[in-house]
């Protein structure tokens, strides 16, 4: 089976603050993870990919994440809030069948 | 490049009536998902498309959910008779279908139809 969990379903942070958005996966294969971001009214779009490569993976807009697979995480950060970081963030993944699964999504608040 | 194309952006129906939803990908994508993403969820694969086949359709609701790819290209998925659950925004992404492991590509969306079921 594959399934991610996304842990609290909405995060606030001040402006210039660090993001911390997490994602816990399960897969029963090496798995490939991804982070959409979805802004009001709009469809999802791609930050950034774990295709077995480089543990760390850097994005658009500022974003990275970090595979650990002994925690079995794919956590999402940026070092510095913006008020456009202000969206809704879906960790996703593929664990070996031929789709990929969402998560709940975490709805990120960025206070000035 | 043209993105992902969806019609209607809102429909509201009332409960047991029809309702149609179109989708072009973006030019030469092989991969075609139809997504269902209720408020508050993350999305929901309802069907994927590889060209004009099937390679996914485990959540779709046969008996009132259809899709169909014909010529490979645009997409419509048609619910008759609509239940109030069915509420949701209905999201079509494209992929390039990438000769590695199925699902694995960068999923290209579309802005996504709205439906309300009165």
């Amino acid at each position: 089976a594959q399934s991610v969990t996304q842990l609290g379903s909405h995060v606030s942070v001040s402006e210039g603050a660090l993001v911390l958005l997490r994602c816990n996966y399960s897969s029963s294969v090496p798995p490939y993870l991804f982070w959409y971001v979805q802004y009001p009214n709009q469809g999802l779009q791609l930050l950034l990919k774990y295709t077995s490569a480089a543990t760390l993976v850097k994005g658009i807009n500022g974003f990275e994440a970090e595979f650990k697979k002994s925690e079995t995480s794919f956590h999402l950060t940026k070092p510095s809030a913006h008020m456009s970081d202000a969206a809704e963030y879906f960790c996703a993944v593929n664990g070996g069948y031929q789709k990929v699964t969402f998560g709940t999504g975490t709805k990120l608040q960025v206070i000035p | 490049e043209a993105g992902v194309a969806q019609s209607p952006r809102y429909k509201i129906i009332e409960k047991r009536q029809s309702v149609a939803f179109w989708c072009n990908p973006i030019s030469g994508h092989a991969t075609l998902y139809w997504y269902q993403q209720i408020l508050g969820q993350g999305p929901k694969l309802l069907i994927q498309f590889q060209n004009n086949g099937v390679v996914d359709d485990s959540q779709l609701p046969k008996d009132r959910f259809s899709a169909e790819r014909l010529k490979g290209v645009d997409s419509t998925l048609k619910i008759q008779p609509a239940k109030l659950e069915d509420s949701a925004v209905y999201l079509c992404a494209s992929s390039s279908g990438n000769r590695g492991r199925i699902g694995t590509d960068t999923q290209y969306f579309g802005p996504g139809t709205r439906l309300t079921v009165l």
